[in-house]
């Protein structure tokens, strides 16, 4: 079964810290993975979008890494600032369906 | 360039009504999906629109149906609504497809049915 699981569920971090947030597939086959920032009360807006063939894909503060060997991605963010606090949303590509699998995604928060 | 506009914003309706909400693209982009977001279930796809034409569907019941005029703006009705319903409804466009470029999101439809 497609699935896109994410982790932590949450995470509370200070400003000017930064943190790594965490994506584990089970699509196959893998076409691409795009991770979206979704502030409260609005629509996900799109980071990154990642190939099979790329490992890292950089976005200002943000890097998303790719291991399509283990079908794991992650999500750094640099020197976090208080515009930072969303929810992350990690979304893979089936590429025999052409739908999108998301991930419930991560909510971080982040305190002065 | 005008981002994706959704309407209305926010809507209340008690069960057993229909609701019709409204989605109009990116100008030239020909891709519309849905999607409905609840805090449990996280982003669940519903279908997408290209050409006026269906080309995809999530495992919704019928009672969810969308359509897409020439303009490509882009209806979906909930017919005899169900508590369960209440969600945030967002709706995607994208030049070719979902799957094959970047989407972008309107602001989203927050229905509560009561």
């Amino acid at each position: 079964k497609n699935q896109v699981e994410q982790s932590p569920q949450s995470l509370i971090i200070l400003e000017g810290k930064n943190c790594t947030l965490q994506c584990n597939y089970t699509v196959s086959p893998f076409s691409n993975l795009r991770w979206y920032k979704q502030d409260t009360g609005r629509g996900p807006v799109s980071l990154t979008i990642m190939t099979f063939s790329e490992n890292t894909k950089s976005n200002g503060r943000y890097t998303a890494t790719l291991d399509a060997d283990t079908k794991q991605s992650s999500l750094h963010i640099t020197a976090s600032q208080l515009s930072d606090s969303a929810s992350y949303i990690c979304v893979v590509s089936a590429g025999n369906t052409d739908k999108l699998i998301f991930g419930t995604g991560t909510r971080l928060q982040v305190f002065p | 360039k005008a981002g994706v506009t959704q309407t209305p914003r926010y809507l209340i309706k008690t069960r057993g009504q229909q609701v019709t909400l409204s989605c109009s693209p990116i100008s030239g982009h020909r891709s519309v999906s849905w999607y409905q977001q609840t805090p449990g279930q996280g982003l669940q796809f519903l279908f997408e629109y290209f050409s006026e034409t269906q080309r995809n569907k999530g495992n919704f019941p019928g009672r969810f149906s969308g359509r897409q005029f020439s303009n490509s703006r882009s209806e979906m009705n909930v017919s005899t609504l169900e508590l369960g319903d209440s969600a945030l409804y967002l709706c995607a466009s994208s030049l070719a497809g979902p799957n094959q470029d970047t989407q972008y999101f309107g602001p989203g439809t927050r229905l509560t049915v009561l």
